[in-house]
């Protein structure tokens, strides 16, 4: 898997989008960029994951560059309950969930 | 609710002691696993099991033993633990071989304490 860098911790005003970049300049051709993210005490929650092209759900969006260097994770109008540790993975697709997490980053959303 | 259901969520057990912790999913999904998280640490990955085999232990003591008596239910039995040993522990799910076997499902954890 490749190593992937994301700041320690970030601050984000309520409504405003969050943006939480991730490098992961050694990253492979098969690897994707996963998303989880982890609120206090609970699970890690699955967020979105890409491959080279732009994705959108429910939840996020995920802008990754076209060098595929790095990748932004995007929470478009962040709400007190979005604050939680953000954990970027780059690994193969069907890696069986053997996912190697980092430090993440922390995100508080302020009122 | 994410699918994955662990018992106890809280659990105190002293170092004779032995427990078990139980996971429960829900999706379907073939392939399960025990992750864990001691305090300012990452996840830590210690057993996955793939259609109930044991395909990977992570240099994991002895002292936790895994059991997956089907594809739908994981077991961690406890004994002789250290009081290093307390941490979260989690379980998860996924389906390999459909190009989202790194989609996982978590529960919720079972805190453990060792005393």
């Amino acid at each position: 898997d490749a190593k992937t860098t994301q700041p320690t911790s970030m601050d984000c005003a309520e409504g405003r989008a969050a943006n939480l970049p991730c490098n992961h300049s050694t990253i492979s051709g098969n690897e994707y960029v996963y998303w989880y993210r982890q609120i206090h005490s609970q699970g890690p929650q699955y967020i979105i994951h890409g491959l080279k092209n732009n994705e959108t759900n429910e939840m996020a969006s995920l802008i990754i560059t076209e060098d595929r260097k790095s990748s932004t994770l995007i929470l478009p109008h962040a709400t007190l309950r979005d604050t939680a540790v953000y954990y970027c993975i780059a690994t193969g697709r069907d890696n069986t969930g053997k996912l190697i997490f980092g430090q993440g980053t922390t995100l508080q959303v302020k009122p | 609710e994410t699918g994955v259901t662990q018992t106890p969520r809280h659990l105190v057990m002293g170092m004779t002691n032995k427990k078990s912790l139980k996971c429960e999913q829900h999706l379907g999904h073939n392939a399960m696993y025990w992750y864990k998280q001691s305090a300012k640490k990452p996840l830590e990955l210690m057993f996955v099991y793939n259609f109930k085999e044991q395909t990977e232990n992570n240099s994991v003591p002895s002292r936790f033993s895994p059991e997956c008596p089907n594809s739908s239910h994981l077991f961690l039995h406890l004994h002789t633990l250290q009081p290093e040993d307390s941490a979260l522990y989690l379980c998860a799910s996924s389906q390999p071989g459909t190009g989202d076997g790194n989609t996982i499902y978590f529960g919720e954890g079972s805190w453990l304490t060792v005393v």
